[in-house]
């Protein structure tokens, strides 16, 4: 069964300060993808990749980097924290040219 | 405006009531799913349904492709059924899903 992790769970960070979200997938999937759900906004997506070495930006990329190290990791970066950025971040993964994504667990974040 | 959208916003049932979600979406979608999310936790994927009518276990979706609509109906709710349901869907040539705001649904026993 599809297996995505992420780490931390949950996360309290300060304005300004860097916050780094992991999320590891154990099933060789080729696409991996980061959303964040707020209250009225459903799932919107951040960045999103294709393979190990590549990132895209998504719909709402702006605050955000991503980093795509190898197959299984997939990091979304917050260099500079804002209150703004508090919600709830969802890792997915997902093999190429089928439809089904596989969600993690959820960080929640809250920056003070 | 929202791309995909949702009702009723939520829904509050008896246990073994039937209840029946709208999902209305703006584009051509090539895939629609259907999740599920229990208070505070994960998405599960519970159907795929970009067009006609698919069935598990006690829930049936029905997509109208042309009039750009998805329903789940959920025969003789449980307790464990609350949760909040969303629908989303793939546009042709998108990138990822597209997520609507979700109906919460809240079974009592």
């Amino acid at each position: 069964e599809a297996a995505v992790t992420q780490s931390p769970r949950n996360k309290v960070a300060v304005t300004g300060g860097k916050v780094t979200l992991s999320c590891n997938q154990t099933n060789n999937h080729n696409n991996m993808y980061w959303y964040r759900q707020d209250t009225g906004h459903g799932l919107r997506l951040i960045h999103y990749s294709y393979g190990a070495g590549s990132t895209e930006k998504g719909d709402i990329p702006d605050g955000y980097k991503a980093s795509r190290p190898s197959q299984e990791n997939f990091s979304l970066i917050l260099e500079l924290a804002t209150p703004s950025q508090t919600s709830v971040y969802f890792c997915a993964s997902g093999e190429r040219g089928r439809w089904e994504q596989y969600f993690g667990p959820g960080t929640r974040l809250t920056v003070l | 405006g929202q791309q995909v959208q949702q009702s009723p916003a939520s829904l509050v049932l008896q246990e073994g009531e039937n209840a029946e979600l709208q999902c209305n979406f703006s584009s051509t979608a090539t895939q629609l799913q259907w999740f599920y999310q229990s208070p505070g936790g994960s998405l599960v994927s519970l159907l795929s349904n970009p067009s006609g009518t698919k069935h598990t276990g006690r829930l049936t979706s029905t997509t109208v492709t042309k009039e750009r609509r998805s329903s789940l109906h959920i025969s003789s709710s449980q307790t464990t059924d609350s949760g909040t349901y969303l629908c989303a869907i793939r546009r042709q040539g998108g990138r990822a899903l597209i997520f609507g705001t979700g109906t919460t649904v809240s079974v009592s026993p």
